[in-house]
């Protein structure tokens, strides 16, 4: 169990629906990434946040957008559901706090199915 | 922005083989290389990491090598187990404000018994 906890496992919508997908990092870490991982896609970067602010982004679509909380866990909204935005997402967490410890430890993912 | 190449994608071994799967990266500048192992329906677990200023580290039968001058590493897994079959995939993390990962297409091992 790596510690970061990710809902719902599973997600099936429709087209042109929107959904959010929640994220609880490590304790004690305070950044939070989303990643997307497709068949043809491999794992994609969408977008980091570090303690509550953005700080890099990815090739998130302008359909996508996220925020972490003052407590640190993270959302990302999808909106306007595309059959094409079935994937699996993932949340990773590290401490980034200023030092070299780039560590990045997943959550086990969302597997989002768009029908 | 940095780009991470990873050989091959599919790799199939006899048990107690060795494994080894490699990688190239563009940004000469990235100085962080993990390796993660995702099992079916799991998400990346990570296994070994190097950093740039270490030409080689070694865990166990898990070892990981870094050319800094040719712009490649390469994982060694030696003495193979059925249960190393999984994806796994390279990462290198650029050197700026972030501490984002750019990871490989993966490579799906099958160790047969």
């Amino acid at each position: 169990d790596s510690g970061v906890t990710q809902t719902p496992k599973h997600l099936i919508t429709a087209t042109g629906q929107r959904v959010t997908l929640r994220c609880s990092p490590r304790s004690g870490d305070l950044s939070v990434y989303w990643y997307q991982q497709s068949l043809d896609q491999g794992l994609q970067f969408l977008i980091q946040y570090y303690n509550g602010e953005e700080r890099a982004k990815g090739n998130i679509l302008e359909r996508f957008s996220a925020q972490q909380f003052p407590d640190l866990h993270s959302e990302l909204n999808l909106s306007s559901l595309e059959l094409g935005d079935s994937a699996l997402y993932f949340c990773a967490s590290s401490v980034a706090a200023g030092s070299t410890n780039e560590k990045l430890f997943f959550g086990s993912g969302t597997q989002l199915s768009v029908l | 922005g940095e780009n991470v190449e990873q050989h091959p994608s599919t790799l199939s071994v006899q048990e107690g083989d060795s494994a080894v799967i490699k990688c190239t990266y563009s940004d000469s500048a990235s100085n962080y290389f993990p390796w993660y192992k995702q099992e079916l329906g799991k998400g990346p677990q990570l296994i070994i990491d190097i950093r740039s200023n270490v030409g080689e580290k070694k865990d166990q039968r898990i070892a990981v090598t870094l050319n800094k001058t040719a712009k490649h590493f390469s994982l060694h897994i030696t003495e193979t187990q059925p249960e190393d079959s999984a994806v796994y995939f390279c990462a290198a993390s650029p050197r700026d404000s972030s501490y984002k990962l750019i990871f490989g297409s993966g490579t799906r091992l099958l160790v047969r018994p």
